[in-house]
C-alpha cells in the first residue's frame, strides 16, 4: 500500500515563527500536493509539484512556499506564521493526473 | 479558479435509505473527475476516477455516473448503512493542468 506520511499530527506555533510541514511518500509518485481544509470551505489547493524541483501555485499560495528537492519529499513552509493559517493541512500524492490521490493523515496547525 | 460545486451540503438519512449527491464542474477542457470518501479522524480515500462521458463506475453499494458535456456527476449509495457516514468529496482536473480542485463536500449521516 502507498504510504504518505506527514511529520506531525498536531502542531502549535506562535505568530511570526517559520513553520515547516514535511510530507514523504514511498511509491515513487510524480505528483505531490498540499491542501488546507477549513470548515465549510472544503479542501483548497496551496501548492503542487509534478516533478522534482518543479512547483506550481494552487489557489491560495499567499503566505506559503514549498520545496521538492527529492521525489519522495514535499515540504510546505510558512515563512512567518499568522493566525489565519490555523488549519488542517493535508498532503497527497499521485502517480499521474489520471490516478487517484493518496492522502496523509493531516497536520492540525494552530498559530497563536 | 475552477469552480467545483457539490449539493446538498449535508444529508441525514435512515439506515436502508438510498441516496445520491451531485457534483457540478466546468465542462470545458474537462480531463478527469474524482470522488473521495472522508471519514472523521481518517484521511480521504479514493472511490472513483472517471474520465469518459457516460461512464458509470460501481464499488459495492456505491456507484457514480459522469456527464462531461453538461458538467455533472452523481454519486449513489444504495441501502445506506451507518458506516457510510462520511463527507463525500468530488474533485475535477482540467486538461493541461495537474491541479485537482475539490468541491466543499457533502456530509452524509446515516442513522441506525
Amino acid at each position: 500500500d502507498v504510504k504518505v506520511t506527514q511529520s506531525s499530527r498536531y502542531l502549535v506555533k506562535r505568530t511570526g515563527e517559520k513553520v515547516f510541514l514535511e510530507c514523504v511518500q514511498d511509491m515513487d509518485h510524480e505528483n505531490m500536493f498540499w491542501y488546507r481544509q477549513d470548515p465549510g470551505l472544503g479542501l483548497r489547493l496551496i501548492y503542487f509539484s509534478y516533478d522534482v524541483k518543479m512547483k506550481e501555485k494552487g489557489d491560495i499560495p499567499e503566505g506559503y512556499s514549498v520545496s521538492r528537492e527529492k521525489k519522495e519529499r514535499f515540504s510546505l513552509i510558512l515563512e512567518s506564521a499568522s493566525t489565519n493559517q490555523t488549519s488542517m493541512y493535508l498532503c497527497a500524492s499521485s502517480l499521474n493526473r489520471l490516478e487517484k490521490l493518496f492522502f496523509g493523515s493531516g497536520t492540525q496547525l494552530s498559530v497563536l | 479558479i475552477l469552480n467545483v460545486e457539490q449539493s446538498p451540503q449535508s444529508l441525514h438519512v435512515q439506515e436502508g435509505d438510498s441516496t445520491n449527491f451531485t457534483c457540478s464542474f466546468p465542462s470545458s477542457n474537462f480531463y478527469a473527475l474524482h470522488w473521495y470518501r472522508w471519514e472523521t479522524a481518517k484521511s480521504p480515500e479514493a472511490l472513483f476516477v472517471m474520465t469518459l462521458n457516460g461512464d458509470e463506475k460501481k464499488k459495492g453499494r456505491i456507484s457514480a455516473t459522469l456527464n462531461t458535456k453538461e458538467g455533472y456527476s452523481y454519486l449513489y449509495i444504495k441501502g445506506s448503512q451507518p458506516e457510510d457516514s462520511a463527507t463525500y468529496l468530488c474533485a475535477s482536473v482540467m486538461d493541461s493542468s495537474y491541479k485537482l480542485i475539490f468541491g466543499s463536500g457533502t456530509r452524509l449521516l446515516v442513522r441506525p
